[in-house]
């Protein structure tokens, strides 16, 4: 079955500071990849997404991800972390068979230190 | 910009009580979609609609029946409500059933069962 992992529960980083969001996902072939992130009281927004291509994807507010296909790995950067940044982050997977339906991981907190 | 609404931010209500929680997108979605999002299991499919009147069961429907009567709006239901469905509930919707197609969530619902 297709499921999606993030290790760290929660991320404490200094406002600056280069930011690191780890994503692995299991599935037999390429599937959707996406980032989301939910600010406090907030629903979820699409930082980025990648489907095929470039495997360095660029998406919304800074937010960079990388899709290594041989670590099945998916994470998310930011060079330079802002205070604003402080959230819950989603990494998720759409399997290529069921576009419509997303498995989003457990999420990672990221607080900022100031 | 799309908007996807719910129509309860906060909601209590007693065990055993029928209860609705309405979902109202203002882009001609074709596909919306009933999240519930809890600590450490990231957000959990209940159930999806790829059209009016169409449904199709998520990962964990058990307790929940949905309706789509309009294109854009799309109500869950508890039937029963009971304490192990205090939960925050999120609702989605995307353009189409493209594969990947982004999804743009509401703001959440955050049920209480007493």
């Amino acid at each position: 079955a297709q499921s999606v992992t993030q290790p760290d529960i929660h991320i404490t980083v200094s406002e600056g500071a280069s930011l690191e969001l780890r994503c692995n996902y299991s599935y037999g072939a390429t599937p959707y990849l996406f980032w989301y992130v939910q600010s406090p009281g907030q629903g979820l927004q699409l930082l980025l997404k990648y489907f095929s291509g470039d495997t360095l994807v660029q998406g919304i507010k800074g937010f960079e991800a990388e899709f290594k296909r041989s670590q099945s790995s998916f994470n998310l950067r930011k060079p330079s972390v802002h205070w604003s940044d402080a959230a819950e982050y989603f990494c998720a997977v759409a399997p290529y068979s069921s576009a419509s339906k997303i498995i989003f991981g457990s999420g990672t907190r990221l607080s900022i230190r100031p | 910009d799309v908007k996807v609404t719910q129509s309860s931010r906060y909601l209590v209500k007693r065990t055993g009580e029928k209860v609705f929680l309405e979902c109202v997108q203002d882009m001609d979605h074709e596909n919306m979609f009933w999240y519930r999002q809890d600590p450490g299991l990231g957000l959990r499919l209940i159930y999806f609609s790829y059209d009016v009147k169409m449904k199709e069961k998520g990962d964990i429907p058990e307790g929940y029946s949905v309706s789509r009567e309009k294109k854009e709006r799309f109500s869950l239901i508890l039937e029963s409500a009971s304490t192990n469905q205090t939960s925050m509930y999120l609702c989605a919707s995307s353009l189409s059933p493209q594969m990947g197609d982004t999804q743009y969530f509401g703001p959440g619902t955050r049920l209480t069962v007493l």
